[in-house]
């Protein structure tokens, strides 16, 4: 199965700030990976698929890259709704699989 | 707006059955959609379940619970289920329940259904 790995863990971030973390496949997904963010309690929220392309919704702060093994997702101006869980998945290779996700949080 | 609400979570001992159900509402496309179960693990990450495709007859499982579950749809009633046999304790999860369009991402998501196995 295609291993997902998400980096950094854990992102301490102040409102306002540009934020960037990673997605790593253990094999080549080409541009099928998507990005999904969950707050406390709550069901994931799809973000970004296509590896670039923002779901219907989402605003235009939140910008993903990438393809192949690499991705990355920025988040250019951090607002207080942002602070949550953001896991990766890719969904080229069975089976569907996700990343561990990146934690951001309040510095 | 899509609303995906399961149904059937509860507490079961080891070797037990569940059957759990997502009925979806808000949506006129739910015959050709593709259903998926995810689980997350409490404090865990998320995990692809299993996925059934809008006509029923395309369905896969994830290695570590194929031949233990069993997904079905019943479109007439906008309703995909998940028959758990064979419940073990590292079944335990939030079940969701998520609908793929077009593009095979999960683009909603039910609130959950909660799953404990435990003696």
């Amino acid at each position: 199965e295609t291993v997902m790995t998400q980096s950094p863990a854990t992102l301490s971030v102040s409102p306002g700030e540009r934020v960037t973390f990673s997605c790593r496949a253990s094999q080549s997904v080409s541009h099928n990976l998507a990005w999904y963010l969950q707050k406390p309690g709550q069901a994931p929220r799809l973000l970004i698929y296509g590896a670039s392309t923002r779901a219907t919704g989402i605003p235009a702060r939140f910008s993903g890259s990438g393809s192949g093994t690499e991705f990355s997702l920025t988040i250019s101006s951090l607002q207080s709704e942002d602070f949550a869980v953001y896991y990766c998945q890719q969904y080229n290779n069975w089976p569907w699989t996700f990343g561990p996700g990146t934690m951001v949080e309040v510095k | 707006e899509v609303q995906l609400l399961e149904s059937g979570g509860g507490l079961v001992q080891p070797g037990q059955s569940l059957r759990l159900s997502c009925v979806a509402s808000g949506l006129t496309t739910f015959s050709s959609d593709v259903l998926s179960w995810v689980r997350q693990a409490p404090g865990k990450g998320l995990a692809w379940v299993s996925s059934i495709n809008g006509r029923g007859d395309l369905k896969s499982y994830a290695d570590s619970v194929k031949d233990r579950f069993s997904i079905s749809r019943d479109n007439s009633k906008n309703t995909v289920f998940l028959q758990m046999d064979g419940l073990r304790a590292d079944d335990s999860a939030l079940y969701y329940c998520a609908r793929s369009g077009v593009v095979p991402v999960f683009e909603s998501w039910g609130r959950g259904a909660p799953v404990t196995v435990s003696p």
